[in-house]
């Protein structure tokens, strides 16, 4: 099987924009969780997506959202993008709620 | 609120070496508690996953133990392809399943 992929891998972005990244969970998992990875924090969790809807969110600012589509792909977006965002974004993907998540290689976003 | 602690930050050992990583959790009914191994700029790898005190699992090197307040990853002879950031997560039951994840600890193994 194929494991989780996301999209891009690298993402260089200016204060103030937007961006947007992409994951495509295993074949068969239905549950999506984003996780943010900073040296300084290390990884913290930032929402939950099964079935299309959101199930669990982090303590993170309403500028980051989320979706998740039908085919259990999920995008999360970051508005207004701050200096402090810089950090690897993870996706994992698990076949139901409550199961063992698996990750994918993570976008690493830049805020210059 | 769930904590996990994990000890020591960083782990230098020699080729052959055998050594204990620790995971200290507080957790409100225990769902599983996973081990990672992530390689920098990687995203983490699965491992193990545990459920109840007692339990145990290995995986070639690698052998995880739980007890009710903590994890150990014991490292048997590693070789310098163990060299990675190990990381403990806990599931909670009672807390819509977040995972909450420890600092890591990052193993170097020297041949």
């Amino acid at each position: 099987k194929a494991g989780v992929t996301q999209t891009p891998r690298y993402l260089i972005k200016t204060r103030g924009q937007q961006v947007t990244l992409s994951c495509s969970p295993i074949s068969g998992h239905r549950s999506v969780s984003w996780y943010q990875q900073t040296p300084g924090q290390g990884l913290q969790f930032l929402f939950e997506y099964f079935s299309e809807t959101q199930r669990n969110k982090g303590n993170f600012p309403g500028r980051f959202s989320g979706r998740q589509f039908s085919n259990s792909r999920s995008e999360m977006n970051v508005s207004t993008l701050e200096l402090g965002d810089s950090a690897l974004y993870l996706c994992a993907s698990s076949p139901d709620r409550g199961n063992t998540q698996y990750f994918g290689p993570g976008t690493r976003l830049t805020v210059l | 609120e769930d904590q996990v602690t994990q000890s020591p930050e960083a782990l230098r050992l020699q080729e052959g070496e055998s050594s204990s990583l620790n995971c200290s959790y507080t957790v409100s009914g225990l769902r599983g508690l996973f081990w990672y191994r992530q390689d920098p700029g990687k995203g983490p790898e699965f491992l193990f996953t545990l459920y109840s005190a007692g339990e145990e699992k290995e995986k070639e090197r690698l052998k995880a133990t739980l007890t009710k307040k903590e994890s150990f990853l014991h490292i048997t002879a590693p070789k310098p392809e163990d060299s990675a950031t190990y990381l403990c997560a806990v599931q909670s039951q009672y807390n819509n399943n977040d995972m909450r994840f420890g600092a890591g600890t990052r193993l170097t193994v020297k041949p």
